[in-house]
């Protein structure tokens, strides 16, 4: 079956540090993959999208993820994150052809953030 | 553009009671979904649809059910609300033309069946 998992449940992480939060898919081919975020009681925001392509994603909030068809990953980074960051993240993957609108999450990952 | 909208923002309904959560967009987007989230479980497909007048069942079906009679609107009906219903549930809807798959989700409702 198809599948996204997010081994972190909990990462706490002090401002100005480094970040990586990890993703793996497990799809019989490359899906197109995404990463959300999610602030408390709100809704989820598009961080950056792989369809194709060049392997290391730009996105939103300074936030880049790379694409390891070999390691079936596509983990999230940031160089130096910021109080604002503090939010959960959610990995997700849609696999090609039909399976439009059919969205599969990971468990998400709680970022919490100390001064 | 609204983008997509629901409504209501917050509901609590008694076991056994029903409702329609309203979801609507205004991008003419063919795909519209709902998912429900709940903590440690990420969001997981509850229906979708790829145009008006077609729908199919995602992940977590049981006690919803949905019909898209316009391109706009894709309600979720709750028949007989229970306890494990309990949930925030987000409606999204996405084209294949714009921006390849990505989904654009609505602010979500929550849920509570006491």
């Amino acid at each position: 079956a198809q599948s996204v998992t997010q081994p972190d449940i909990h990462i706490t992480v002090s401002e100005g540090a480094s970040l990586e939060l990890r993703c793996n898919y497990s799809y019989g081919a490359t899906p197109y993959l995404f990463w959300y975020v999610q602030s408390p009681g709100q809704g989820l925001q598009l961080l950056l999208k792989y369809f194709s392509g060049d392997t290391l994603v730009q996105g939103i909030k300074g936030f880049e993820a790379e694409f390891k068809r070999s390691q079936s990953s596509f983990n999230l980074r940031k160089p130096s994150v910021h109080w604002s960051d503090a939010a959960e993240y959610f990995c997700a993957a849609i696999a090609g052809g039909t399976s439009y609108g059919k969205l599969t999450f990971g468990q998400g990952t709680i970022l919490t953030v100390h001064p | 553009n609204a983008g997509v909208t629901q409504t209501p923002k917050f509901q609590v309904l008694k076991t056994g009671q029903s409702m329609t959560l309203q979801c609507a967009q205004d991008m003419n987007h063919e795909y519209m979904s709902w998912y429900r989230q709940d903590p440690g479980m990420g969001l997981r497909l509850i229906h979708y649809s790829v145009g008006a007048g077609i729908t199919d069942q995602g992940e977590v079906p049981n006690g919803y059910n949905v019909s898209r009679s316009t391109t706009e609107d894709f309600p979720l009906r709750l028949l007989s609300a229970a306890p494990s219903q309990t949930s925030v549930y987000f409606c999204a809807s996405s084209s294949p033309g714009q921006g390849l798959h990505e989904q654009y989700f609505g602010p979500g409702t929550r849920l509570t069946v006491t």
